[in-house]
């Protein structure tokens, strides 16, 4: 089936670096790639969305310049969290899906700023 | 865009009791409808979907019915096992095209008390 890997599972960064999250589909070609943030006992909630080659498209309230979304090939998506504050202490979770497959999810990334 | 509304919030059962979950959405163009199974730090799970073709679907010990008049659908759990405990989220979707994205309910805690 398909697989969707993402790395690191977890990270622990200081106040005001940038750390980066990237999502890797194994066996399809990821048309499409949407990256998610989940807060404790919430739901997820979707921040952005790419496809291959072009810019993402944010949802409201998403800072496009603090979450920096790079989706240059079909088997790779990057979430770049940039100047990190506690408040983005979260689980950033992306989801890959071809033109017609499923909705396939990475592991998740655990994101402590301290 | 669409909305999903998911109830309950939390659901306690005994073992081998049914647990039942519902949601509803907004968009009436909405016609894929899955749900996904998470548990703590984990990447959500699908265990079963819908489209809005079909009224349900069965799988062993889970079920989903879908009113598409009504823009219910429905999760069910018959004979819980309380490895069946989890967060379960409803989400709603367009298919056909890899951009469309998941809109998630908020989740229902289940939890099967032996």
């Amino acid at each position: 089936g398909a697989v969707v890997s993402q790395h690191p599972s977890w990270v622990i960064c200081k106040s005001g670096t940038s750390v980066k999250i990237e999502c890797r589909s194994l066996d399809f070609q990821a048309t499409t790639m949407f990256w998610y943030r989940q807060f404790p006992k919430q739901s997820l909630m979707l921040m952005a969305t790419s496809n291959e080659g072009s810019k993402a498209t944010y949802e409201q309230g998403v800072e496009k310049d603090k979450f920096l979304i790079n989706h240059a090939s079909l088997t790779l998506s990057t979430l770049t969290v940039t100047s990190a504050h506690p408040e983005d202490s979260s689980f950033y979770i992306c989801s890959a899906r071809d033109l017609y497959g499923p909705y396939t999810f990475g592991s998740g990334t655990r994101l402590t700023v301290v | 865009g669409e909305n999903v509304e998911q109830h309950p919030s939390t659901l306690s059962v005994q073992e081998g009791d049914s647990a039942v979950i519902k949601c509803t959405y907004s968009d009436s163009a909405s016609n894929y409808f899955p749900w996904y199974k998470q548990e703590l730090g984990k990447r959500p799970q699908l265990i079963i979907d819908i489209r809005s073709n079909v009224g349900e679907k069965k799988d062993q010990r889970i079920a989903v019915t879908l009113n598409k008049t009504a823009k219910h659908f429905s999760l069910h759990i018959t004979e819980t096992q309380p490895e069946d405990s989890a967060v379960y989220f409803c989400a709603a979707s367009i298919s056909g095209g890899s951009n469309y994205k998941l809109t998630f309910g908020k989740g229902t805690l289940l939890t099967v008390n032996p």
